[in-house]
């Protein structure tokens, strides 16, 4: 059964502390990973991931997929209490023409 | 405790034709959001709706679009007169008042 694991489940940070987000992956026919941003009722997209070892980069976030251990890592420097949100990792594959597998979010919240 | 359901997952419709795209929330959650995806894009939202009511449409269509959540039964998007550009996949989230929302599967759309 394909599976996108997300961990941790919630995360309680100080602003300015660095944090890594945790999604790793059973799914076949992989296509492509994604990473969302989820705060109020629209999630945010951020990085789309197909290739392993190249990291995304976009102002304090950056992400990165291994291919090969199936998983990928989300990391926020100097986080701001902006930065507090539900953090979503959704994998496009599996055995139909088009899936998208979700994982069950990280809760991220920075205290100021 | 099943959760977001959406059906059919694969949908093909010829050009002109209407679609019903129908999503079960989570058991006890009376809010329901609908978001498209388009390829190599995150997801748009469409439509926040609770229960007989639409609380806010502005992500969705003027046009052809449509969404209800009736007091029994699931969520309806509805799509009349597709065209080839509305082949996408669409996905449904639901969750209680000021909660994360979890999100279904989603239903692929191909019209031809």
């Amino acid at each position: 059964e394909d599976k996108v694991v997300q961990s941790p489940l919630s995360l309680v940070v100080h602003e300015g502390d660095t944090v890594t987000l945790n999604c790793s992956y059973e799914v076949t026919n992989f296509r492509s990973l994604l990473w969302y941003k989820q705060e109020k009722k629209a999630p945010t997209f951020l990085f789309m991931l197909t290739s392993s070892g190249i990291e995304k980069k976009s102002g304090r976030l950056s992400s990165i997929l291994d291919k090969k251990e199936l998983f990928s890592i989300l990391n926020i420097t100097a986080t701001q209490t902006g930065d507090s949100a539900v953090y979503l990792c959704a994998v496009e594959g599996g055995d139909s023409n088009y899936q998208l597998i979700w994982g069950a979010g990280t809760k991220l919240i920075i205290k100021p | 405790n099943a959760g977001v359901m959406q059906n059919p997952r694969h949908l093909v419709r010829r050009r002109g034709q209407e679609a019903r795209l129908r999503c079960s929330p989570m058991k006890g959650h009376s809010h329901v959001y609908w978001y498209r995806q388009l390829p190599e894009e995150g997801l748009k939202f469409m439509v926040y709706l609770q229960k007989e009511n639409i609380i806010d449409e502005s992500g969705m269509p003027k046009e052809r679009f449509s969404a209800e959540f009736p007091k029994e039964g699931p969520s309806i998007l509805r799509i009349q007169q597709v065209v080839r550009g509305d082949s996408a996949a669409y996905f449904c989230a639901s969750s209680k008042l000021n909660t994360e929302a979890f999100f279904g599967q989603g239903t692929r759309l191909t019209v031809v």
